[in-house]
């Protein structure tokens, strides 16, 4: 049973508009949060992450969402850029747990 | 600095050879992951080690096997290889107190 849940597999947003991606978790021992970022034949690398004292994190043209009561985060990519077309994966932990648990991933593509 | 180094890159098997995967990490990390990427599943957890000497099973440990040989190195291994286990295959480490986890380049292994 997947505990980090990514629901919408893709997402096509035009150059320069906002991109939002969307991850829901459902294991309340989770208090951190993690986006990746993946492009083909690569590993993954981190984009951006928030603990669960806070509610936004912002790096850059990156803004991280966290809604603890309704178990949901969301990544703002603005403006989006060619460059950001890649899979991104929604990952969670908890504070005494060693595992980190992943989403599916959402395709992001940006139109020019 | 490498970072996480994976070896091979590629590998084909017959179905029941075995062989095993190479993962050394030189940030000095105390835990160490393999996790694997299929279509629409994302990243499964299959084996973590939180420290050298400790290894713990993930979501899909079924079929595999791990070593953590010392604190660079955790090995995956596969004892007689399926076609299910078609996969690419990525090791992580994380350091202690640190949430993020580094990923390395990925293993694509095709099992026919």
């Amino acid at each position: 049973d997947q505990q980090v849940k990514q629901n919408s597999p893709s997402l096509s947003v035009q150059e320069g508009r906002i991109s939002i991606l969307n991850c829901d978790y459902t294991n309340s021992m989770f208090d951190y949060f993690l986006w990746y970022k993946k492009y083909p034949a690569e590993g993954p690398t981190f984009l951006i992450s928030i603990s669960s004292i806070k509610d936004k994190n912002e790096d850059g043209r990156f803004t991280v969402f966290l809604n603890k009561s309704a178990k949901h985060l969301s990544l703002h990519i603005v403006p989006s850029q060619p460059g950001d077309s890649a899979v991104y994966f929604c990952a969670a932990s908890g504070s005494n747990d060693y595992k980190l648990s992943f989403g599916a991933g959402t395709t992001v593509t940006v139109r020019a | 600095n490498a970072g996480v180094t994976q070896t091979p890159k590629f590998q084909v098997l017959k179905t029941g050879q075995s062989m095993t995967l190479q993962c050394a990490q030189d940030m000095n990390h105390n835990s160490m992951y393999w996790y694997r990427q299929d279509p629409g599943m994302g990243l499964r957890l299959i084996y973590y080690s939180a420290s050298e000497g400790t290894t713990d099973k993930g979501e899909v440990p079924n079929g595999y096997n791990v070593s953590r040989l010392n604190k660079r190195e955790f090995s995956l291994r596969l004892e007689s290889a399926a076609p299910s286990q078609t996969s690419v295959y990525f090791c992580a480490s994380r350091g202690a107190g640190v949430w993020k986890a580094f990923f390395g380049q990925g293993t694509r292994l095709t099992v026919v």
